[in-house]
């Protein structure tokens, strides 16, 4: 299947550990993104990365830092959780134009 | 006061309603318009997309852009139950490394 994917589908953890979230795309994409959703659905981008480079880097607290091993891959890590990171992460990918695909989410839960 | 407003509903419908979904924006910059479709628990996916004022039809789905008033609606024609989800509308400026703003979303229902 030709997809962006998201793993792990949901993650529960308690404040101050550190996680990762890791985003595989096989669409042939130059571009993802890291976006946060949240309780009221408000969907706002964090990063994105286009051949592995940052291009965008929206005002997210430092404890987030996203890596691009190659082009089909995007990962997240959190250090510290905090109980208002709690949300679901979409990851997405697009080609040179405006579609973004995005993956199904995980959903963050911090205790 | 954010950038894209959007009433969040929930907005309930009989089957076979017209739908009427709404956007307005501040920033006269925005050039492109998106909408979304998000089922409970998944992912968002695109539905219409239009960089132009007027109207843009896609089956039962119509954008429709007024760059003026900044005001962008999606109007589903003889709307069904699987047309039950989220509606996001998103917007991006011309470069900007495809950056969208979303709107907060709309939740509809559509009932038997």
């Amino acid at each position: 299947d030709t997809a962006v994917s998201q793993t792990p589908k949901y993650l529960v953890t308690q404040m101050g550990n550190d996680k990762s979230i890791k985003c595989e795309q096989n669409l042939g994409h130059d571009t993802m993104y890291w976006y946060k959703q949240d309780s009221k659905k408000f969907l706002k981008i964090m990063f994105s990365y286009n051949n592995k480079e940052l291009i965008i880097n929206e005002t997210v607290p430092n404890r987030f830092s996203p890596k691009s091993p190659d082009k089909a891959h995007l990962n997240l890590h959190i250090n510290s959780l905090e109980l208002g990171d709690s949300a679901v992460y979409f990851c997405a990918s697009s080609p040179q134009s405006d579609e973004q695909f995005f993956g199904p989410g995980t959903r963050l839960t911090v205790l | 006061q954010k950038e894209v407003e959007q009433d969040p509903g929930p907005l309930s419908v009989p089957e076979g309603a017209i739908v009427s979904l709404n956007c307005t924006y501040s920033n006269s910059a925005f050039q492109y318009f998106m909408w979304y479709r998000q089922y409970s628990r998944k992912g968002p996916e695109l539905l219409m997309y239009t960089y132009s004022s007027g109207n843009k039809e896609d089956g039962r789905f119509t954008a429709q852009v007024d760059k003026s008033s900044k005001y962008i609606s999606l109007f589903i024609r003889d709307s069904q139950p699987s047309d039950s989800a989220t509606y996001l509308c998103a917007m991006r400026l011309t470069g900007g490394g495809n950056k969208l703003t979303f709107g907060t979303g709309t939740q509809l229902k559509v009932e038997l």
